[in-house]
């Protein structure tokens, strides 16, 4: 079945650890992106990338990194800098091409912090 | 800068009935407008998109409507079932911009 795949589903971090949460697509999408989700807030968009081997920050790229070597995969790396970490993070993609902009989202991944 | 509102935070209905919810923004130059669904702990799942040149789309017992003049939007839920118990996010996209705007949700709750 075609979606977006992402994992760990669950993953927990010590202070000054970078981890990676892994984003893969097999809908064939040119654009892909990632979202923070805290309690009481919108989502947020951390990077988006509308082509292979470019990308842009969103509203709160600090303390993240991501690549984009491969159409299907877009992995997010969250680093030390990053403060305040603990939260749920989404990866999404849409079809560039007939810019209709639907978004499709992935299960999410649930990043703790001890 | 585009600002997506969505009121109530919460709503609690009795099953069987009819309900609608709701969404508004306050930049009318919108591209489109996505409802989601999002069970506990779960991703979003895509319900209706709305193109700009629209006035509704539907899919079963939704029904979603915009109205870009008045910067709303509603999503109509027919004969409710306790299924149906999730949060409601709306987002905008705006011309020229990549990047969707969120609603905080509504967290709708059907009471068997």
């Amino acid at each position: 079945d075609g979606g977006i795949t992402q994992s760990p589903k669950y993953l927990f971090r010590k202070e000054g650890q970078n981890v990676t949460l892994s984003c893969e697509q097999n809908l064939n999408h040119d654009a892909m992106y990632w979202y923070r989700q805290d309690p009481g807030q919108g989502l947020r968009l951390i990077y988006y990338s509308q082509i292979v081997n470019d990308f842009q920050k969103g509203d709160i790229a600090e303390g993240y990194s991501v690549s984009r070597e491969k159409k299907e995969s877009f992995p997010l790396t969250v680093t030390s800098a990053q403060k305040n970490p603990t939260a749920f993070y989404l990866c999404a993609s849409s079809i560039q091409a007939t810019n209709t902009g639907e978004l499709f989202f992935g299960e999410g991944s649930r990043l703790t912090v001890l | 800068k585009q600002e997506v509102t969505q009121i109530p935070a919460a709503l609690s209905v009795p099953e069987g009935e009819n309900l609608v919810l709701n969404c508004s923004f306050t930049d009318s130059a919108i591209y489109n407008l996505q409802w989601f669904r999002q069970d506990p702990g779960k991703g979003l799942t895509s319900l209706l998109l709305i193109q700009s040149s629209q006035r509704e789309q539907t899919s079963g017992r939704l029904n979603a409507s915009l109205d870009k003049s008045s910067g709303r939007s509603t999503l109509y839920i027919a004969a409710s079932q306790p299924g149906d118990s999730a949060t409601y996010l709306c987002a905008v996209k705006n011309f020229g911009n990549e990047k969707l705007t969120f609603g905080t949700g509504t967290r709708l709750t059907i009471i068997p």
